[in-house]
């Protein structure tokens, strides 16, 4: 299976900050790397697709880079409602894996 | 907009089998190039992949649940369903249904909200 870690685990940060969270693969999966928004008792959101595709509604502020074993998904100014845990999903082949998640938290 | 929406037993027995229901709202399981798929959540830990299935019938397992698991499709009630068979402590989990979007790129787009089941006597 392919692994996939994402760094940092967790992240405190402020309203209006810029963070940026990594996803790196264990082989190369060129750009099939998906990233998602997690809130607690919600269905999980799509943000960005194939490693750097803005899903439909999604704001502009959130963008997503890289391909082969490096990503990074970076919220350019944080709004309060942004506040979740986010996860990297790689599609390149089944079985599919995530990342272990990473908490954004309010600092 | 496609909605998901899990529904089952929230409690099984230690080696029974865990039976889950995605119905699909909002537009036709059998339209578009779509996977159906299955994806748990233990407590305290991160997203594993389950499985899928094609309108077609066709499906992928993870290997570390093969010999356990089931995915079925109905088509005439718009939804997908999982069993799991011989069920441990492990398998207690959030376990979500959700589309994967496919060719040429494949992500999930739509998910449930998940549901609870919990393996205990």
């Amino acid at each position: 299976d392919i692994q996939m870690t994402q760094s940092p685990s967790s992240l405190s940060a402020s309203v209006g900050d810029r963070v940026t969270i990594t996803c790196r693969a264990s082989q190369s999966i060129s750009s099939f790397l998906n990233w998602y928004q997690h809130k607690p008792g919600k269905a999980p959101k799509l943000l960005i697709y194939a490693a750097s595709s803005l899903q439909s509604g999604v704001p502009s502020r959130f963008s997503g880079s890289g391909s082969g074993t490096d990503f990074s998904l970076t919220i350019s100014s944080l709004q309060p409602e942004d506040f979740a845990t986010y996860y990297c999903q790689q599609s390149y082949i089944t079985p599919y894996t995530f990342g272990q998640g990473t908490k954004l938290e309010i600092k | 907009q496609v909605q998901l929406q899990e529904s089952g037993p929230g409690l099984v027995k230690p080696s029974q089998t865990l039976s889950l229901t995605c119905t699909v709202s909002g537009g036709s399981i059998s339209s578009g190039s779509y996977y159906w798929s299955w994806i748990r959540q233990p407590a305290g830990k991160g997203l594993e992949w389950i499985g899928r299935i094609y309108t077609s019938g066709s499906t992928n397992y993870n290997p570390s649940l093969k010999s356990r698991v089931t995915i079925s499709v109905d088509t005439s009630k718009n939804q997908f369903s999982l069993k799991l068979s011989s069920v441990t402590a492990a398998d207690t989990a959030v376990y979500y249904c959700a589309n994967e979007v496919t060719s040429p790129e494949y992500y999930f787009d739509y998910w449930g909200q998940g549901t609870l089941v919990t393996v205990s006597s």
